[in-house]
């Protein structure tokens, strides 16, 4: 079976920090890949995604994420966060059954002001 | 998202007794799926739906029905054989660019 896996479970940053969070997956085929985010007290939402093409994707709210296929990775990236960032951070990849959709265990995130 | 209900937010049961959360669409989108979502564990998949009157196992279906008679409703029925039922059960349905849409989700606490 397909396995996600989100290495960081919880970080702390202070505002204005890089923030880089981690996701690998094991499948070898195609992929469609996926973060989404929970933001405290509001549902989950998609942040962005990666069908194919420029593995640079570019998301919501000033997130991106890089797709590098030799290393079965696409990790979330935002330059300078905000306290508004804080919430957790789900990875998520659907292969090889485009029907099924398979989740990291989520990173939370908090942002210090 | 706002077209997507789960009612209701909380739910208490005693053990050995069934229970169903209801969820329900008005996206009019095809493909309805039950996760569960533990902390520390992420969102597991329990079942999904991807058209009226079929649906298919997900990795931990085990102790969980459900049903899929119109397009807008996918129950979900927690069994008293489901042995660790209390968790938030999260309900989404399937955009066209394969997007998931959740709903706001059910707090099952079973004693």
């Amino acid at each position: 079976a397909q396995s996600v896996s989100q290495h960081n479970h919880h970080v702390i940053l202070s505002e204005a920090a890089s923030l880089e969070l981690g996701c690998n997956y094991s499948y070898g085929g195609t992929v469609n890949l996926f973060w989404y985010v929970q933001y405290p007290g509001q549902h989950l939402q998609l942040l962005l995604k990666y069908f194919s093409g420029d593995p640079l994707v570019k998301g919501i709210k000033g997130f991106e994420a890089e797709f590098i296929k030799s290393k079965f990775s696409f990790n979330l990236r935002k330059p300078s966060v905000q306290w508004s960032d804080t919430a957790e951070y789900f990875c998520a990849v659907n292969a090889p059954n485009f029907n099924k959709f398979y989740f990291g265990s989520g990173t939370k995130l908090n942002v210090k002001p | 998202d706002g077209g997507i209900t789960q009612s209701p937010k909380y739910l208490f049961r005693k053990e050995g007794q069934n229970v169903t959360l209801s969820c329900e669409q008005n996206l009019n989108h095809d493909a309805m799926y039950w996760y569960r979502q533990d902390p520390g564990q992420g969102l597991r998949l329990i079942y999904y739906s991807q058209i009226v009157n079929d649906f298919q196992k997900g990795d931990i279906a085990e102790g969980y029905s459900v049903s899929r008679e119109k397009k807008e409703s996918f129950p979900l029925t927690v069994t008293s054989a489901q042995k660790n039922p209390t968790a938030f059960y999260l309900c989404a349905v399937l955009g066209p660019n394969y997007e998931q849409y959740f709903g706001p989700g059910t707090r099952l606490t079973v004693t």
